[in-house]
């Protein structure tokens, strides 16, 4: 089956750093892009970027670039989500989707499970 | 900026009936670029439909969507219970993703 298995739950303070991941397995790792999703408590889904393992190709949506990292490392089917200096607000449902493949018809086709961050003092 | 806006926020009908939900975009769009998702309650989205009309592996046919330029739709034709949910429209142009705020889906 192809799964994205995703961290555990992390409760951090403000100006913690995290490095959460997102496990891919049944499937040609590399070959596929993985987004990210974040959706704060009883909001809404926001694109935060995405990523091709391949390469490390990245892109970042204007409102999350210079806020996150995201990284991939392809020999062990392993995309990540990192913060340097976490706030209050970052407190969120995470999520890792994989993306359609190929050019045409993009779309989020297999998701992983969430990784919920928690970020309080 | 480029922005998708769904209507209505929220739909109120009763297992049965048909569901029509609305996704605008600011600007036309490719209809390839339209997809719909699904949200249960504490659970991961889940991809309904992609290239504006075209089900994903597994969806049962009672979800249809259809659109083109800047208005798209998603059609549930008789709700079934685990039908009501919240549902985003999402669009993917210049590199870049977007989805809309969502439609929640309850009962009436």
């Amino acid at each position: 089956d192809v799964q994205l298995v995703q961290s555990g739950p992390e409760v951090k303070k403000p100006g913690e750093s995290l490095k959460i991941s997102c496990k891919g397995s049944g499937y040609s790792f590399g070959r596929y892009w993985i987004g990210w999703v974040r959706q704060k408590p009883g909001k809404g889904l926001e694109w935060m970027g995405i990523i091709y393992p391949g390469d490390s190709d990245g892109r970042y949506s204007p409102s999350f670039q210079g806020q996150v990292t995201i990284a991939a490392d392809k020999s062990i089917s392993t995309a990540y989500l990192q913060w340097s200096s976490l706030k209050a607000s970052d407190t969120a449902m995470y999520y890792c989707a994989r993306r359609s493949y190929g050019s045409g018809d993009p779309c989020f086709e297999i998701w992983g499970q969430g990784t919920m961050v928690t970020v309080s003092s | 900026e480029f922005v998708l806006t769904q209507s209505p926020g929220t739909l109120s009908l009763s297992p049965g009936e048909r569901a029509a939900l609305s996704c605008r975009a600011s600007q036309n769009v490719s209809s390839d670029s339209l997809a719909w998702y699904q949200q249960r309650p504490d659970q991961a989205p889940r991809l309904l439909i992609h290239g504006a009309s075209s089900r994903a592996s597994g969806i049962p046919d009672r979800f249809s969507g259809s659109g083109s330029g800047t208005d798209f739709t998603l059609t549930i034709s008789r709700l079934e219970p685990e039908d009501f949910a919240v549902y985003y429209c999402q669009h993917h142009g210049n590199s870049l993703f977007t989805f809309g705020q969502g439609t929640k889906l309850e009962f009436k």
